[in-house]
């Protein structure tokens, strides 16, 4: 059973302040990556992806990616209160399938 | 949504009732997925469609079958409803012939309540 697993929050972080958002994956093989924001009642949508080692920036937004410790994180820089919804970290699990693995999500809630 | 509808919005229904929801694309992407979303488990794969005819099952496809006879379209069909199949269905598609290939978008989401 492949899984992506992430801490449901909520996660509160006051505004400007960095918000660390974490997951780890199961399947050392998989080889993409994404964060989604999804808020209350809405569709998920894309922030990032990422596939290889190291750092990607867009933004405010840094996603981290360590394959060796299986690990993926999404840095949140200068944090607004319009940032507060549900993060989806995904995998995809299979090189060469669609099969797509997500996590629970981590709840972020901006303080003004 | 990226050119992505999905029908209908919401629907009750009872258990035992077929029920057939309908994800509607025009952004001739190769890939369409259904997933469902409930607390506590985030999205899971229920099937994904990598062509006209061409289908696979996802992580909880048991009580749900799919077909895909045209490019645009995916209907996701639960023969027989239960309560356990009470969620929010969301349509994705992948595969645009520009940009990353695995990238996901979703459609708006199907709420369906089985009494």
């Amino acid at each position: 059973q492949k899984e992506v697993e992430q801490n449901s929050g909520p996660l509160s972080v006051p505004e400007g302040a960095i918000a660390s958002l974490n997951c780890t994956y199961s399947d050392r093989g998989s080889q993409s990556f994404f964060w989604y924001r999804q808020y209350s009642g809405k569709s998920p949508e894309l922030i990032m992806s990422i596939y290889s080692n190291g750092d990607k920036e867009d933004g405010r937004f840094t996603a981290q990616l360590n394959k060796a410790s299986q690990y993926v994180s999404l840095l949140i820089r200068d944090s607004q209160p319009s940032d507060s919804a549900t993060y989806l970290c995904a995998v995809r699990a299979d090189n060469y399938g669609q099969n797509f693995v997500f996590g629970p999500g981590t709840r972020l809630s901006v303080l003004p | 949504d990226a050119g992505i509808t999905q029908s209908p919005r919401h629907k009750v229904t009872e258990t035992g009732t077929p029920v057939t929801l309908r994800c509607h694309q025009t952004e001739n992407h190769r890939y369409m997925y259904w997933y469902r979303q409930d607390p506590g488990h985030g999205l899971r794969l229920i099937h994904y469609s990598y062509g006209v005819k061409d289908t696979d099952k996802g992580e909880v496809s048991d009580g749900y079958s799919v077909s895909r006879s045209k490019t645009e379209d995916f209907l996701l069909t639960l023969e027989s409803a239960t309560s356990s199949q009470t969620s929010v269905y969301f349509c994705a598609i992948s595969g645009a012939l520009s940009g990353p290939p695995d990238t996901q978008y979703f459609g708006p989401g199907t709420r369906l309540t089985v009494l």
